[in-house]
C-alpha cells in the first residue's frame, strides 16, 4: 500500500539558509500535519491542513510557514534557519471524517543546521 | 489541557522477557483517540494500535497486548516474549475528538538484550 513520501530524506543547511521540505499524502488523504521532532524528543506539532486550508495550528515558529497544494501535497518552508531547528521532520496524513482517525506517519526529513 | 505521560524513560529487558510500557493521560473531553507508535533507530514512526475512548476492551495482536483504563486515565502497553527486534522507542499519544494534532508522549526506549 502506498504510505507517505517526504523528500528530501536528509538535508544540511547552513544557518539563516531556507529549506523547504516536501510530503506527499497518501492517495485520498485530505488532511496533512507536520511535526518536528528534536533529538530525544518526542514529535511536536507544528501545524495542519485540510483541503488546503490551515485547519490546526501548534508550536510553528514564525520563520516557517506552510501550504496545501490543490493535488494534496504540502510543503514547509523555513527560512534564516537556527542551530536549533535541527530536527526531524515528521508529515503525517489522514482521511477526514474517516472511521479510525490514525494520522500515517512518513519516514521523516532529517534536517540539519550547521 | 491534553497530556501524555510515559514515566519510564529507558527500559532494559533480557530476550523473552515480558515488559510493560505505561502511558498515562489528560483530558478533559468526553471522546478522544489513544494511539501507540513504535520509533525503530531507522527513525520513522510506526503505528500499532488506536483506542477510542468509548471502547474499553483491551486488545492483542501476536505478542502486543493493550490494556485501557479510563478510571485510571492509562493506557498501557506490554509486549510479551520481548525480541531483539522490539527495540524501539515506543510512544504513546492522544487525540481529541475537537483537534486535529497528536499529543504524544515523551516515548519511552526499549532495549531488549539478546
Amino acid at each position: 500500500a502506498a504510505g507517505v513520501i517526504q523528500s528530501p530524506r536528509h538535508l544540511i543547511k547552513e544557518k539563516r539558509e531556507t529549506a523547504t521540505l516536501k510530503c506527499y499524502p497518501i492517495p485520498r488523504h485530505d488532511t496533512v500535519y507536520w511535526y518536528q521532532q528534536g533529538p530525544g524528543q518526542d514529535p511536536q506539532f507544528l501545524i495542519s491542513f485540510y483541503e488546503k486550508m490551515q485547519s490546526d495550528k501548534g508550536s510553528i515558529p514564525d520563520r516557517f510557514s506552510a501550504q496545501q497544494f490543490s493535488d494534496y501535497h504540502s510543503e514547509l518552508n523555513m527560512s534564516s534557519l537556527e542551530l536549533g531547528d535541527s530536527a526531524l521532520y515528521f508529515c503525517a496524513s489522514s482521511l477526514s471524517g474517516g472511521l479510525t482517525y490514525e494520522q500515517y506517519f512518513g519516514p521523516g526529513t532529517r534536517l540539519t543546521v550547521t | 489541557a491534553q497530556k501524555v505521560t510515559q514515566a519510564q524513560t529507558e527500559i532494559s529487558v533480557v530476550e523473552k522477557e515480558d515488559v510493560t510500557l505505561d502511558c498515562v493521560y489528560e483530558t478533559r473531553d468526553t471522546t478522544y483517540y489513544l494511539f501507540w507508535y513504535k520509533q525503530p533507530p531507522s527513525g520513522e514512526l510506526v503505528f500499532l494500535i488506536r483506542r477510542n475512548s468509548f471502547d474499553e476492551q483491551n486488545e492483542i495482536s501476536g505478542r502486543y497486548s493493550w490494556n485501557f483504563q479510563k478510571s485510571t486515565s492509562s493506557f498501557n502497553f506490554t509486549i510479551t516474549a520481548s525480541q531483539v527486534v522490539d527495540s524501539a522507542v515506543y510512544f504513546c499519544a492522544l487525540r481529541s475528538n475537537t483537534g486535529n494534532q497528536f499529543y504524544f508522549g515523551t516515548g519511552t526506549s526499549l532495549t531488549v538484550i539478546p
